[in-house]
């Protein structure tokens, strides 16, 4: 089973907010990992956690801030955003058996948001 | 430069069609090549992963690394209208730590 869950798959939130996206793997791999994916472009990474710790932050603003309590959770903690911050959001999790993350990665169906 | 480039399209085939996606890389040190379907809306699918030169086929999916001309294909054989969607191909230089390099996708749509 190569399924990786997110919740909600539809906010909409205002720039004074605080929520929170959720991403779940039951497969497990010690990679995940947050994207960001605007209309008709590719992915873009944002964050990679490697065994529950924090490795690659792409200079992502602060008011993204990523979270991984556990092996298989991944959370993305939102606040004070921006309308240009709309976008699709992805998790994705790869298994890092030989040491590298050069492990295929695994994409959930994303978190579709909406920033008013 | 961009590091991958991708023919955004969109390509129209008729249903049954044999239809071929391409990329080409700057960067020789890429290493693990990956095409990834994604609909409208929805999370990237994994079609189909390669390291290294060669030919990997999956059912009516082929895909190909050529290296030495830094230049990846993905053949889907008899086209169907739900292959109709986004073809984004990526790779990953296998040394740096979870770092996918995207084309920027190729819309594909299958007409009956």
């Amino acid at each position: 089973d190569t399924e990786v869950t997110q919740t909600p798959k539809h906010l909409v939130m205002g720039m004074t907010n605080k929520k929170s996206l959720k991403c779940e793997q039951h497969m497990g791999h010690r990679a995940m990992y947050w994207y960001k994916q605007k209309a008709k472009k590719p992915p873009e990474l944002m964050f990679v956690y490697s065994y529950e710790k924090l490795s690659i932050n792409e200079s992502v603003p602060s008011r993204f801030s990523p979270e991984c309590p556990n092996s298989s959770l991944l959370n993305l903690h939102l606040h004070a955003l921006q309308p240009e911050d709309s976008a699709l959001y992805l998790c994705a999790s790869s298994p890092q058996t030989s040491g590298g993350l050069t492990d295929t990665q695994y994409f959930g169906p994303g978190t579709r948001l909406t920033v008013l | 430069q961009k590091e991958v480039e991708q023919d955004p399209g969109p390509l129209s085939v008729p249903e049954g069609a044999i239809v071929s996606l391409n990329c080409t890389y700057s960067n020789s040190a890429f290493q693990y090549f990956m095409w990834y379907r994604q609909y409208s809306r929805k999370g990237p699918e994994l079609l189909m992963y390669t390291y290294s030169s060669g030919n990997k086929e999956d059912g009516r999916f082929t895909a190909q690394v050529d290296k030495s001309s830094k230049y990846i294909s993905l053949f889907i054989r008899d086209s169907q209208p739900s292959d109709s969607a986004t073809y984004l191909c990526a790779m990953n230089r296998g040394s740096t730590l979870g770092r996918l390099y995207f084309g920027r996708g190729t819309q594909l749509t299958v007409w009956p």
